[in-house]
């Protein structure tokens, strides 16, 4: 069964730094494109970035370019988001996903929450 | 590309056929996924490359469409069927609706 677990979520002060991980369990983790996703309250769905199997290409919303890195360690099954200079406007829901090979999306954590506030 | 899925809410009855559109602002080429959120869970995919259904999602749900125009269609509505349903394309970028919230009337 396919797996995906988000940890590192909670309150952070504007202008600090936080990092997400993702553990992967019951697949090939290193075969598959990873995402992460994010919805702040109420609102919509928000992709936010992208990495490939390998972790050679990686591409970034406009809204978190330059602020937010995304990274993986096959040998450990676990996708990480690190966010720097956060703002409140990334308070919100941030979703872990595995990317098929078509780029939509096959399968969901159940999400972990970052709240920016002073 | 930019999706606006109509309505925005929608009300129905359980046996309703029920449709949602998601309309793109260019040609999506058929690369479109529609997602389920219940409320407090994360999305889970319905229905992509427009027409095709996930394994283990019910029949009674279906994709169709074309060019910027996408329809998902539940045939029968189910009180288990009560979401927010949101489009995705991945055609050019990768972009979600704004979402469409289903409840019953």
């Amino acid at each position: 069964e396919v797996q995906l677990v988000e940890s590192g979520g909670g309150l952070v002060q504007p202008g600090r730094s936080l990092k997400l991980s993702c553990a992967a369990s019951g697949f090939t983790f290193s075969d598959y494109n990873m995402a992460w996703v994010r919805q702040a309250p109420t609102k919509g769905l928000e992709w936010v970035a992208s990495i490939s199997y390998g972790g050679s290409n990686t591409h970034y919303g406009d809204s978190v370019k330059g602020r937010f890195t995304i990274s993986r360690d096959n040998a450990k099954s676990t996708l990480y988001l690190q966010m720097d200079s956060l703002r409140s406007e990334d308070t919100a829901t941030y979703y872990c996903a595995r990317r098929t090979g078509s780029s939509y999306f096959d399968y969901w954590g159940q999400g972990v929450m970052v709240t920016v506030s002073s | 590309i930019q999706l606006t899925q109509s309505p925005s809410l929608l009300s129905a009855s359980v046996g309703d056929r029920v449709t949602l559109s998601c309309k793109g602002s260019q040609n999506i080429n058929n690369y479109l996924a529609w997602y389920q959120q219940k409320l407090g869970e994360a999305p889970k995919l319905l229905i992509y490359n427009t027409n095709s259904l996930q394994t283990g999602i019910p029949s009674r749900f279906s994709g169709s469409g074309s060019g910027t125009d996408y329809t998902l269609t539940i045939s029968s509505l189910q009180p288990e069927d009560v979401a927010t349903y949101f489009c995705y394309q991945y055609n050019n970028g990768w972009t979600f609706g704004g979402g469409t919230k289903l409840e019953l009337k």
